[in-house]
């Protein structure tokens, strides 16, 4: 069984449209998160939620919504695309301890055209 | 917040040679320090920890150690192989639980 799981796994739009990475994680853990992988391969944490409220929230633009519906789910939604978007963006939880490892999911690579 | 700071980017070694990455921090209320290694195409992956209370940790050719008081931990891989070759990311929490700052990373390249 997949820990943390999510869709879609590759992602092609264009330029302006909206669009919506799902997560979910079945390891129980009260924290999830999400970062983005741009070229270089940096990793950027953009948004944290523990059990459905928001904690962290670096300075992303507003066109990144997140909603997280229950614990175990917490899915990002994108509007009016621009190009500099295009990354791999990683899903991840973790138990609220902040001594606790990221457990990742296996990455959506968002392309803008 | 915190900053993490991760050395070298690159790193080449012959096989059978140890590996040191070295990375500092600036938030003294960091308490955790994990290391990930992310394979091509792949999601980053938990393969060493140590906590603040500890200054070394070892698994088999892995090494973790920390220097709180200058706020630096390091990677040190033995004996290296090929199949070492990767990229590792270290990481530290900062104050704020649900919030992990990663560095930018290093490209362990190890030469048969």
């Amino acid at each position: 069984d997949t820990a943390v799981s999510q869709t879609p796994k590759y992602l092609v739009t264009q330029m302006g449209n909206d669009k919506s990475i799902k997560c979910e994680q079945n390891l129980g853990h009260d924290t999830m998160y999400w970062y983005k992988q741009d070229s270089k391969k940096f990793l950027k944490i953009m948004f944290s939620y523990n059990n459905k409220e928001l904690i962290i929230n670096e300075t992303v633009p507003n066109r990144f919504s997140p909603k997280s519906p229950d614990k175990a789910h917490l899915n990002l939604h994108i509007n009016s695309l621009e190009l500099g978007d295009s990354a791999v963006y990683f899903c991840a939880s973790s138990s609220r301890d902040r001594g606790s490892p990221l457990h990742f999911g296996n990455g959506t690579r968002l392309t803008v055209t | 917040g915190e900053n993490v700071e991760q050395h070298p980017s690159t790193l080449s070694v012959q096989e059978g040679d140890s590996a040191v990455i070295k990375c500092t921090y600036s938030d003294s209320a960091s308490n955790y320090f994990p290391w990930y290694k992310q394979e091509l195409g792949k999601r980053p992956q938990l393969i060493i920890d140590i906590r603040s209370n500890v200054g070394e940790k070892k698994d088999q050719r892995i090494a973790v150690t920390l220097n709180k008081t200058a706020k630096h931990f390091s990677l040190h891989i033995t004996e290296t192989q090929p199949e070492d070759s990767t990229v590792y990311f270290c990481a530290a929490p900062g104050a704020n639980a649900g919030k992990s700052t990663f560095g930018d990373g290093t490209t362990l390249t190890v030469k048969p």
